[in-house]
């Protein structure tokens, strides 16, 4: 079946970086288009960053243009986002989901991440 | 970017009939879709595009759609419906998508 692992979160303090990693199993992950989806504590969700299956088209939220990166790796079935200069804002739990039409939002949804940027 | 404006609770006796609206005009152009979520769990779609339910969500979620309005109505509500639903758009400004701010649905 279908699954998405989400790793790499933890507690980090103002101005530093995280690396998150999604594994992905159980689909035809080139097929794919994978976003990060975040959610603070207590709030709703937040589209955060997305990638197309191929890697050639990605789109950043305003709040983490030029501090977040995503990637991914194909042959590793693997998604990534680089996190820098993080805020204390930047706390949430961190989602890596997946689809194959934006028309829709993503079907696939791994169980999260919990990054926390505090002093 | 978009803006997506839902209700933020709503609640329902059991085995009765619930709407929750998601507003915003993007709506207008887009499909709205819908997730459920569960306390300490990931979202789940339930529905999605003019009115279509992933393999496994029953069939008493439903969805609709008029001018800037979208809907998604629970017809006999269960008790594990208890959940907050938020809705979905692609959003107009060119960003893939744009959340609703959730609406927590109490089933009594």
């Amino acid at each position: 079946q279908v699954q998405l692992v989400e790793s790499g979160g933890g507690l980090v303090k103002p101005g530093g970086s995280l690396r998150l990693s999604c594994a992905a199993s159980g689909f035809t992950f080139s097929d794919y288009y994978m976003s990060w989806i975040r959610q603070a504590p207590g709030k709703g969700l937040e589209w955060v960053s997305y990638i197309s299956s191929s890697g050639s088209t990605i789109y950043y939220a305003d709040s983490v243009k030029g501090r977040f990166t995503i990637s991914r790796d194909n042959a590793k079935n693997s998604l990534y986002l680089q996190m820098n200069s993080l805020r204390a804002e930047d706390t949430a739990v961190y989602y890596c989901a997946s689809g194959v039409d934006t028309a829709m939002g993503p079907l696939y949804w791994g169980q999260g991440t919990l990054v926390t940027v505090s002093s | 970017s978009s803006e997506l404006t839902q209700d933020p609770a709503v609640s329902v006796a059991l085995g009765q009939t619930v709407r929750i609206t998601c507003q915003g005009d993007s709506l207008r152009s887009y499909y709205a879709s819908w997730y459920q979520q569960k306390p300490g769990q990931a979202p789940v779609l339930v529905i999605y595009g003019k009115n279509n339910r992933p393999s496994g969500i029953p069939d008493r979620f439903s969805g609709s759609s008029s001018g800037n309005t979208a809907s998604l109505t629970i017809t006999g509500a269960q008790a594990e419906d208890e959940a907050d639903y938020y809705c979905n758009s692609r959003d107009s400004s060119g960003n893939p998508w744009v959340f609703g701010g959730g609406t927590k649905l109490t089933v009594l």
